[in-house]
């Protein structure tokens, strides 16, 4: 059981170029979020989908662009990178926000993808 | 706009030592969320708070919630070396959206 998994851990790009994060749970969540922490900023939700087929922005999704590929599976995507883009990258999955009493109801969260853009 | 406030934003405490780390945030809500971080590390959960009056303890950490003042605790009884890492204080909303405090970074100095 893997939990939640991230590829690539590290990247480098330049300014304008473009690239995919990969994020997949093996939890059967319903819900998976994409989120980025700067340095004294906490995590900043940047999409997010409650469910397998629907996305929705977060905070700040400027930038960025989302696929809920299957349930497993929910990538984000830059499109031309800016260095305003430099930060980690958090993908999480959840069961069930939405039930009130659900008593696994937290975030799990990958091991993060630190990118940097120049 | 939401806030989620925590403070302090950095603590440094002797070991066996008590503390509270606080969190408030400016919207309706019944469901809070505490996570650690390592450095360099990803979150981990501690602890989820559902109702009002709530209150969960794990080891040295006490967690509580009271909604109608938009507050949130995090109790550290007797400080450990190990308990050194970044808290953070998560908010659920309707919509299925959790914001995030800035976090607390503790340092226990033996």
């Amino acid at each position: 059981n893997a939990g939640v998994t991230q590829t690539p851990k590290f990247q480098v790009l330049k300014t304008g170029q473009s690239m995919t994060l990969q994020c997949a749970q093996d939890m059967n969540h319903n819900s998976m979020y994409w989120y980025r922490q700067d340095p004294g900023m906490g995590l900043r939700l940047i999409y997010y989908s409650a469910s397998e087929g629907t996305t929705d922005k977060g905070e700040v999704p400027n930038g960025y662009n989302v696929s809920r590929l299957n349930k497993r599976e929910f990538s984000l995507r830059l499109e031309s990178a800016a260095p305003s883009q430099t930060s980690v990258y958090f993908c999480a999955s959840s069961e069930a926000p939405g039930l009130r009493y659900a008593s696994t109801d937290t975030q799990y969260f990958g091991p993060g993808t630190r990118l940097t853009v120049l | 706009e939401l806030k989620v406030e925590q403070n302090p934003l950095f603590l440094s405490m002797q070991e066996g030592k008590n503390y509270t780390i606080y969190c408030n945030y400016s919207t309706t809500s019944d469901r809070l969320y505490w996570y650690r971080q390592d450095p360099g590390k990803s979150l981990e959960s501690l602890f989820v708070l559902l109702s009002n009056g709530a209150v969960k303890q794990e080891g040295r950490l006490m967690a509580s919630l009271d909604t109608k003042a938009r507050l949130s605790t995090l109790h550290i009884t007797a400080a450990v070396h190990d308990l050194s890492a970044t808290y953070f204080c998560a908010v659920f909303i309707t919509g299925n959206q959790f914001y995030f405090g800035t976090g607390t970074s503790l340092t226990v100095i033996p």
